[in-house]
């Protein structure tokens, strides 16, 4: 089974340009989570879909962070315009409908803006 | 007070010993408990859920405390492969968001 697949690995931008991170659930998984760790702090939630549908978008920082998973499959995270602080590993997970269940975690996106 | 707080260590152990982590957790409503290992530079992987009654794997046991709102995980006999960041999940009350901790950083040497 394939796991949860995050794409870039690695993205350096410069302050004020786009970036968009895809994220390739689990086949099956209709939980979809979007995490992001900035260095020396603990991993914070940003959204949560349940298929296409946006469950909990509490924890997205600002307007400049747009999700969106079209279809109920994969996931885009679109940073317009970047702003030093939004460096981190921005990382996706995903759990099967029900639970609760253990996440399976993408091995994350490590954004850094200059 | 932060959602979920953990000791960050690190702990420094050596091969063969038992060591313990704690993780207290604010939300009174948390239904879900995990923990989670990461290895550096790479992504939190499941290492056991944490049930009511207390549950163990191999050299792991987790413990669930209600009425005191923490978790503890056991590691018993220590190996190198041990080393690594011990996080502790929360799902927030009457959801399935999960909070996590700043982790607990463990290194097994020789």
């Amino acid at each position: 089974e394939a796991g949860v697949t995050q794409f870039p690995s690695h993205s350096v931008i410069e302050k004020g340009q786009t970036v968009t991170l895809r994220c390739d659930p689990i086949s099956g998984h209709d939980n979809l989570y979007w995490y992001r760790r900035v260095m020396g702090k603990e991993i914070k939630f940003l959204l949560h879909f349940v298929k296409e549908s946006k469950q909990d978008e509490s924890g997205m920082p600002n307007n400049r962070f747009l999700a969106e998973r079209t279809g109920g499959t994969y996931s885009t995270l679109k940073v317009q315009p970047a702003e030093l602080e939004d460096s981190g590993v921005y990382f996706c997970a995903s759990s099967p409908v029900g639970g609760p269940y253990g996440y399976t975690f993408g091995s994350g996106t490590r954004l850094t803006v200059v | 007070r932060k959602e979920v707080e953990q000791d960050p260590g690190p702990f420094n152990v050596p091969e063969g010993a038992t060591v313990a982590f704690n993780c207290t957790y604010s939300n009174s409503a948390s239904q879900s408990f995990f923990w989670y290992r990461q290895d550096c530079r790479k992504e939190p992987k499941l290492l056991m859920s944490v049930y009511s009654s207390g549950n163990e794997d191999g050299r792991f046991t987790a413990q669930l405390n209600r009425a005191s709102q923490y978790i503890s995980l056991l590691i018993r006999d220590s190996k190198l492969s041990d080393s690594a960041t011990y996080l502790c999940v929360v799902n927030k009350g009457g959801s399935y968001i999960p909070t996590f901790g700043r982790g607990t950083s463990l290194i097994v040497h020789p």
